[in-house]
């Protein structure tokens, strides 16, 4: 079984200081991993993911993930959080193959910027 | 190009009765997803369409709930009768085939009363 884990239900950064949301996942076989925000009354919008190659995935927003497989995380960063990034962030994991492309989330991070 | 259509986006009802809500995906996206939203909790998948066949619901409560996209374009999710623990946010998802990145609509806010 798949699952996910955001160890942090609140984040709180400075305006302008780097941010840091922590993700990890455990999966069988190799996983394609997602960041999603929500914002209030909207659905999930997808920020990033990741699926091969190069481990730092660039997203929208500017922000960006690094997927580490040794420690089996997926943490979404910022270099420079701005006040509109306040939001609930969610991060997702499924497997490869096609037929099983179930998303299982984490139970979210609130992320707060503080101006 | 337009995102994922669901309606109604809010709805209050008391427990016992029915509902029922609607998606409409991104154009050409074959697959479909509902997934429940909890408050204070991630999204969890109900059921999952390609085309007008069911994929998996493995966690729909068959009881109560009910999905189905006939034409294998929108879909409406039914639950009769509905229980207090029922209240939630449903979310819409679609993808293209074999496309891994699945877009959310707006999301239904059901509360039963």
């Amino acid at each position: 079984a798949q699952s996910v884990a955001q160890p942090e239900d609140q984040v709180n950064v400075a305006e302008g200081n780097p941010l840091t949301v922590k993700c990890t996942y455990s999966v069988s076989g190799n996983p394609y991993l997602f960041w999603y925000v929500q914002y209030p009354n909207r659905g999930l919008q997808f920020l990033l993911k990741y699926i091969t190659g190069d481990n730092l995935v660039k997203g929208s927003y500017g922000f960006e993930a690094e997927f580490n497989k040794s420690q089996t995380s997926f943490h979404l960063k910022k270099p420079s959080a701005l006040v509109s990034d306040s939001a609930l962030y969610f991060c997702a994991v499924r497997d490869r193959y096609f037929g099983n492309e179930k998303l299982t989330f984490g139970t979210g991070t609130r992320l707060t910027i503080i101006p | 190009e337009a995102g994922v259509a669901q309606s109604p986006r809010y709805k209050i009802i008391e427990k016992r009765q029915s509902v029922a809500f609607w998606c409409n995906p991104i154009s050409g996206h074959a697959t479909l997803y509902w997934y429940q939203q909890i408050l204070g909790q991630g999204p969890k998948l109900l059921i999952q369409f390609q085309n007008n066949g069911v994929v998996d619901d493995s966690q729909l409560p068959k009881d109560r709930f009910s999905a189905e996209r006939l034409k294998g374009v929108d879909s409406t999710l039914k639950i009769q009768p509905a229980k207090l623990e029922d209240s939630a946010v449903y979310l819409c998802a679609s993808s293209q085939t074999g496309g891994e990145t699945q877009y959310f609509g707006p999301g239904t806010r059901l509360l039963v009363l």
